[in-house]
């Protein structure tokens, strides 16, 4: 099956720095990446999605200037979480959709990461 | 994408069969049932998705009923590993579309 990696899979920082966590499609090329994020004991929440090539497009409430989102192959996708504080503390998960749609599955999951800022 | 409910929680006994219920009695003629899972700290995975047809696979079983207004995802023969939370969104498969997860059903499987 298609495999989806992120990197790192933790990390912790000081609040006010900045993290870059990257979302790569390992075997297969992807037209749109999405990313979520999800607190503990919540659900998971879309924060963004992503396409090759062009602007991210975000969901309500999520600030676009926090979360930078960044999509340059077809293959790569990184979020950057800017000036992090404590309550951007949370697991952040990426998917890719395939570029030909595969006949059972149209999103693959990373492993995610969990980010702790202290 | 039309809303489902499920129940918070469930357990069931390593070995037997694990019927997790979906209701979703505002969907669309054109909307599919998907069934994903999530392993503690992990990214979710794809179990299975239908229309109207029950589906079966290496995984599980969807049952739809006929009216299409609710589901019930089947684990033949639980394992503990089969302990996750369980998801069952309806979506309609459009280019880009994306996935909305609700609470999911937190299932224990217990020796």
């Amino acid at each position: 099956g298609a495999v989806v990696s992120q990197h790192p899979s933790w990390v912790i920082c000081k609040s006010g720095t900045s993290v870059k966590i990257e979302c790569r499609s390992l075997d297969f090329q992807a037209t749109t990446m999405f990313w979520y994020r999800q607190f503990p004991k919540q659900s998971l929440m879309l924060m963004a999605t992503s396409n090759e090539g062009s602007k991210a497009t975000y969901e309500q409430g999520v600030e676009k200037d926090k979360f930078l989102i960044n999509h340059a192959s077809l293959t790569l996708s990184t979020l950057t979480v800017t000036s992090a504080h404590p309550e951007d503390s949370s697991f952040y998960i990426c998917s890719a959709r395939p570029l030909t749609e595969l006949a059972y599955n149209e999103q693959f999951f990373g492993p995610g990461t969990r980010l702790t800022v202290l | 994408d039309a809303k489902t409910t499920q129940p918070p929680s469930m357990d069931c006994a390593e070995g037997r069969a694990a019927n997790l219920p979906c209701n979703h009695s505002t969907i669309s003629g054109n909307e599919y049932v998907y069934w994903y899972r999530q392993i503690h700290s992990q990214g979710p995975q794809y179990i299975i998705h239908g229309l109207k047809n029950n589906e079966t696979n290496e995984m599980a079983s969807l049952i739809i009923t006929e009216d299409r207004k609710s589901s019930t995802l089947i684990l033949p023969h639980a394992t503990l590993r089969d302990t996750a939370v369980y998801y069952c969104i309806v979506r309609i498969i459009t280019a880009g579309n994306k996935l909305t997860f609700g609470g999911g059903t937190r299932v224990l499987v217990k020796p």
